[in-house]
C-alpha cells in the first residue's frame, strides 16, 4: 500500500517554464487536496477537490491549474512559473469525513 | 482566515508538560492536530469536532471549546520524539462540517524536547 505519491520529489525551474507536479493515491479517496509550505506560513490550500471531475479553489489557487479525471490522480499545474511559487507542495487525500494523510512533498525551486 | 497558534516556540525538557493553543476569528466544526519533523510530512494526531469532545492520543490530548472558537492540545510527560512542530488545521461550519479536505492551517508552534 503506497499512501499519496508525490513525483518528483525536487524540480528546480526557470522563470517562465510549466511543469506538472503529480500526485496519486492508492486508497479510493474521495478528497484529496494541495497545500504549499512557506517558512512561517504553515500550509497553505491551492486548490481541492471532493471526487473526480469536481475541484474548487483554496486560499492561494492564483497561477495554478488542476484536475482530477480519475479518484487515484489529481496533478497541480504550474503554468508560468514564477520565484514567488518557490516552495514545499504537499497532496493530501482523504476518505470523507477522515482525516487527511499527506504525501512526503514536492521542494520546487525557481530561479 | 488562518488561526493563531501561541505560542510561536517552546522548549521543553524530557518529562515537562506543554500547552498549544489554537483560536480562530470564524466559527469552527472541527479542529485537526498535525505533527511535521523537519523535512518530513505533516502526521495526524487527532480532530476535535463541534460539542467540546476532547481526544487523547497516549500522552497528547486535546481540547475545543467550540463557544471561544479554540482548542488546546495538551503533551503531558514529553519524550524527546515530541519534537517539531505542531500545526492546527480548522474546518468551517459550513456545508454540514463536511469540509476536511479544506483545511486552514495556522502558522505553526516549534516544540524542542531536550534531554
Amino acid at each position: 500500500n503506497a499512501g499519496v505519491t508525490q513525483t518528483p520529489k525536487f524540480q528546480v525551474l526557470k522563470t517562465g517554464q510549466s511543469m506538472t507536479l503529480q500526485c496519486a493515491q492508492d486508497m479510493n479517496h474521495e478528497y484529496m487536496s494541495w497545500y504549499r509550505q512557506d517558512p512561517g506560513m504553515g500550509l497553505r490550500l491551492i486548490h481541492y477537490s471532493v471526487g473526480a471531475g469536481i475541484t474548487d479553489q483554496g486560499e492561494v489557487p492564483n497561477g495554478y491549474n488542476v484536475s482530477r479525471s480519475t479518484t487515484e490522480d489529481f496533478p497541480l499545474r504550474l503554468l508560468s512559473a514564477a520565484p514567488s511559487q518557490t516552495s514545499v507542495y504537499f497532496c493530501a487525500s482523504s476518505p470523507r469525513n477522515q482525516p487527511q494523510h499527506f504525501g512526503d512533498g514536492t521542494r520546487l525551486s525557481i530561479l | 482566515q488562518q488561526p493563531v497558534q501561541s505560542p510561536q516556540a517552546v522548549i521543553l525538557r524530557e518529562g515537562e508538560d506543554a500547552v498549544i493553543n489554537c483560536s480562530s476569528s470564524k466559527a469552527l466544526y472541527s479542529v485537526h492536530w498535525y505533527r511535521q519533523k523537519h523535512g518530513e510530512a505533516p502526521v495526524f494526531l487527532m480532530i476535535l469536532l463541534k460539542g467540546g469532545e476532547q481526544k487523547g492520543h497516549e500522552k497528547i490530548s486535546a481540547s475545543f471549546n467550540e463557544k471561544k472558537q479554540q482548542s488546546s492540545l495538551y503533551l503531558t510527560a514529553s519524550q524527546l520524539s515530541y519534537s517539531g512542530t505542531y500545526f492546527c488545521g480548522t474546518g468551517g461550519a459550513e456545508a454540514g462540517g463536511t469540509s476536511y479536505g479544506k483545511l486552514t492551517f495556522g502558522q505553526g508552534t516549534i516544540l524542542t524536547v531536550h534531554p
